[in-house]
């Protein structure tokens, strides 16, 4: 079936420092890959998303480029801010039937000290 | 402002007491899913509604119940049968591979 693995956390990183959070999929066909952050009590919001191989999304200074050699959605940032504390969501898009079911990694949380 | 709305935010109740968990969109989207959060497991989808009157169980369904009766409506109830109901749970709704997520409930069962 269809499954998503991401590094677990949780991440520290001082301010203006460089982010990777690795994603890795197992899917068939050719999903949709997306990154969604959930700020602390509230729920998911998009951050970015690729729908094929070498497609690179792009949103607020985080990237992530679809790799499908390697079945990987890495997000990467290269300045981070306190801001950015949240809890990172790495999913894919299975689609069938009609529906649109995301299955998700188990986040990383991150916090960013000044 | 169009979005995705649970209420209550915070619930409390009694083990063995059955509750129900409420979202409402107006969006007009035709499909709205539940999923189940709880710490370093990530969201698990409990079920699902691509339109009115039609759900179909998700990963994780035993111990719950919804229905479908009005496009807007997906409410979830978290039954007596749940062996581990206190949890974080989010509403969504979907037009094709774009979703909205409500604010969550956080269950606590006592």
């Amino acid at each position: 079936g269809n499954s998503v693995t991401q590094m677990e956390g949780p991440v520290t990183l001082s301010e203006e420092a460089f982010l990777t959070i690795n994603c890795t999929y197992t899917a068939t066909g050719y999903p949709s890959l997306f990154w969604y952050v959930q700020y602390p009590g509230e729920g998911l919001q998009l951050l970015l998303k690729a729908t094929k191989a070498d497609d690179k999304g792009s949103n607020k200074g985080f990237e992530a480029t679809y790799r499908k050699e390697t079945t990987s959605f890495h997000l990467e940032k290269g300045s981070v801010q306190v801001s950015d504390s949240a809890v990172y969501f790495c999913a894919l898009i299975r689609a069938g039937a009609g529906s649109y079911q995301l299955t998700f990694g188990k986040g990383t949380k991150l916090s960013v000290i000044p | 402002d169009g979005g995705i709305t649970q209420s209550p935010k915070y619930l409390f109740r009694k083990e063995g007491q059955n509750v129900t968990l409420s979202c409402e969109q107006n969006l007009n989207h035709d499909a709205m899913y539940w999923y189940r959060q709880d710490p370093g497991q990530g969201l698990r989808l409990i079920y699902y509604s691509q339109i009115v009157n039609d759900f179909q169980k998700g990963d994780i369904a035993e111990g719950y119940s919804v229905s479908r009766e009005k496009k807007e409506s997906f409410p979830l109830t978290v039954t007596s049968a749940q062996k581990n109901p206190t949890a974080f749970y989010l509403c969504a709704s979907s037009i094709g591979e774009k979703a909205f997520f409500g604010q969550g409930t956080r269950l606590t069962v006592v």
